[in-house]
């Protein structure tokens, strides 16, 4: 239990489907994040926010939308996906100060169909 | 840019020590990172190194060299439970809160 929550564990979807991940973390961390893991890639960082504010999209498509209502939930909303979105999408949180370790959660296996 | 090279899978044997290699290239170098990741598993925090050296935690210890741009992660008395990834990871650009990761170093752990 690393203290960031992610649901669901598993989704599939259809192409003009749209569905949502969801990321919850209980150690008070203020700064959170979406990284996207595919198969033989290293993780790719997608969104981060600080204190609810969206300071980084590392040139996202604009068919991920990250929603972060306050600094413990952070949401990935999903729209018209293509089948090479299909992935592990990982959450992340750190604390504002210190090293800068990021906690990972369990992650989403998303397949695209 | 940033760039992280680490070997892609290694195979070593139960009771062992393995060595997993870390090259990096940074702008600003602000610390170095290993996490394991089982599969379909979050990464776990294995060690932070700021330093020039080998900090040691139990079975396992992380060395840095800043002028080389190389870290290795020591893996000693090898348990079939270590098999797993091993992700080197840099923190971005100064100033920027997030981790730049390398592929990862797949092992294998023999009986």
């Amino acid at each position: 239990e690393t203290g960031v929550t992610q649901t669901p564990r598993h989704l599939v979807m259809g192409m003009t489907n749209k569905k949502s991940l969801k990321c919850e973390q209980h150690l008070g961390h203020n700064a959170m994040y979406w990284y996207k893991q595919s198969a033989k890639k290293p993780l790719e960082l997608m969104f981060v926010y600080n204190f609810k504010e969206q300071t980084e999209n590392n040139s996202v498509p604009s068919r991920f939308s990250p929603e972060c209502p306050n600094s413990s939930h952070l949401f990935l909303h999903l729209h018209t996906l293509q089948p090479e979105d299909s992935a592990l999408y990982l959450c992340a949180s750190s604390q504002e100060t210190g090293t800068g370790e990021l906690f990972f959660g369990e992650g989403s296996r998303l397949t695209v169909l | 840019g940033q760039n992280i090279d680490q070997p892609t899978e290694m195979t070593a044997t139960e009771g062992a020590i393995v060595q997993i290699n870390c090259t990096y290239q940074t702008s600003g170098f602000n610390g170095l990172f290993w996490y394991q990741q089982h599969a379909g598993e979050a990464p776990t925090f294995l060690s932070y190194n700021v330093l020039d050296g080998l900090e040691e935690k139990g079975r396992f210890s992380s060395f840095l060299s800043r002028s080389k741009g190389y870290s290795y992660l020591l893996l000693k008395e090898l348990q079939m439970k270590d098999s797993a990834s091993y992700l080197c990871a840099v923190p971005m650009d100064t100033g920027r809160r997030a981790l730049t990761f390398g592929s990862g170093t797949r092992l294998q752990v023999q009986p």
